[in-house]
């Protein structure tokens, strides 16, 4: 299954709203994780089953979608929250989309 | 705490091997699923192996098939990842991960990753 997401690289202010893209190229149901990584560090999954938090997210987090049409939106863009963001299927052999660079506009 | 903690990594050469261990501490090794993730630099993750919770069920990206092999010791809280005929497109950061649910193939947490670099 291949996952694509979009934009490769979103410019926000901080405070602003993001949204993330995650498409599957086949049916996945909810079976669909975000993670989270910072330079220099391992990435953190923020969500599973597409829209569930993982232990310590922040609320501004959220994940929407099933099917092939999943979104990660983190509500008011706090400092920290800059990074590389990954989707990725479980639904069968896992696979990663190749990442959106949330990046200070 | 739950943590995994990644060693082994180093320079080795075209055909080469290497050995990387992942140490697991804050939970039961023996009930959960335990992977192997890569990222080559400046790119993305890519799965590379997975062993089941009972040591019996291990499972390779086509990409490291017939050159990687995993196993646990589950004695030891460690997971192993034996790797031979090293190319140069192996080179990347490897992250062993404890599956998020048994076996949900979903990843958490993550280890820093312990690097590979395969050059002549």
């Amino acid at each position: 299954i291949v996952m694509t997401q979009s934009p490769a690289t979103l410019s926000v202010s901080p405070g602003e709203r993001a949204t993330l893209s995650c498409r599957a190229s086949q049916y996945i149901g909810i079976n669909l994780g975000w993670y989270q990584q910072k330079p220099g560090q391992a990435p953190r999954l923020l969500i599973y089953g597409a829209s569930t938090r993982a232990t310590g997210i922040p609320a501004r987090f959220s994940g929407s979608g099933s099917g092939t049409e999943f979104t990660l939106t983190i509500s008011s863009l706090q400092s920290e929250d800059f990074a590389v963001y990954y989707c990725q299927q479980y639904n069968n052999w896992p696979t990663f989309g190749q990442g959106t660079n949330l990046e200070i506009k | 705490e739950v943590q995994v903690v990644e060693s082994g990594g180093g320079l080795v050469q075209p055909g080469g091997s290497l050995r990387l261990s992942c140490s697991a501490s804050g939970f039961t090794l023996s009930s959960y699923t335990m992977h192997w993730v890569r990222q080559a630099p400046g790119k993305g993750l890519e799965f590379v192996s997975s062993i089941s919770p009972d040591g019996d069920g291990t499972y390779y990206a086509d990409s490291v098939k017939g050159r990687f092999t995993i196993s646990r010791d589950s004695s030891k809280n460690t997971v192993h990842l034996q790797m031979s005929s090293l190319r140069v497109e192996d080179t990347a950061m490897y992250y062993c991960a404890k599956d998020v649910h048994s076996s949900w193939y979903l990843f958490d947490p993550w280890g820093q990753g312990t690097l590979v670099t395969v050059s002549s």
